[in-house]
């Protein structure tokens, strides 16, 4: 069984368009997060979420839209995509989010914007 | 605010040789760090996690971490490489607001057979 699970694995699609990605996870865990990890392999926090409430928001635009349905899913909705969305996207989550908590990664999304 | 760089972009080594990945932290407090490794397009997995218990952690698959205060270090250490050790390896550190975990930019090791 896949801990943390992402659908799409690969997205390739046009500028302007919107999608989403879905994420969930069977880990009975209440934090879940989105990182981005940038043609260069830099990984950066965009959304957490716990107890289906935002925690952290890292200036990302607002083009870019977190939804957690319930404990076990947060899903990204991008609007308006753009070349430089272009990245693959990881979603985590965590029991509780003090800082000594493990993250449990799944297998990431490679967004393509052509 | 922490930042974490890793001070080798690429490591190359040969099979059966120690392994050494260097990690600097910054952080005004006291830090909880990681280290992770990706596999080629895989997902992130956790060799191992300091948090303020023994200063020397150990992860799996042979590695090894030293918690070095005085250094602001973390460095990742194996006595032997293998060929499945070619990965790229992040060092982390954990904000305790939300657990907002803080990258470095990643060292790709490389095995040489």
């Amino acid at each position: 069984d896949t801990a943390v699970s992402q659908t799409p694995k690969y997205l390739v699609t046009q500028m302007g368009n919107d999608k989403s990605i879905k994420c969930e996870q069977n880990l009975g865990h209440d934090t879940m997060y989105w990182y981005k990890q940038d043609s260069k392999k830099f990984l950066k926090i965009m959304f957490s979420y716990n107890n289906k409430e935002l925690i952290i928001n890292e200036t990302v635009p607002n083009r870019f839209s977190p939804k957690s349905p319930d404990k076990a899913h947060l899903n990204l909705h991008i609007n308006s995509l753009e070349l430089g969305d272009s990245a693959v996207y990881f979603c985590a989550s965590s029991q509780g989010h003090r800082a000594n908590t493990e993250a449990f990664f799944g297998q990431g999304t490679r967004l393509t914007v052509v | 605010a922490q930042s974490v760089t890793q001070l080798d972009s690429h490591v190359s080594v040969s099979e059966g040789t120690p392994v050494l990945l260097r990690c600097n932290y910054s952080s005004s407090y006291s830090p909880s760090l990681f280290w992770y490794v990706q596999h080629p397009n895989k997902g992130l997995q956790l060799l191992l996690k300091y948090t303020s218990a023994a200063t020397l952690v150990k992860g799996i698959n042979g590695f090894e971490a030293e918690f070095k205060k005085s250094e602001t270090s973390f460095h990742l250490t194996k006595p032997s490489a293998h060929m499945s050790d070619a990965a790229e390896y992040f060092c982390v550190v954990s904000h305790n607001a939300g657990n907002m975990l803080t990258f470095g930019g990643g060292t790709r090791l490389m095995v040489k057979p």
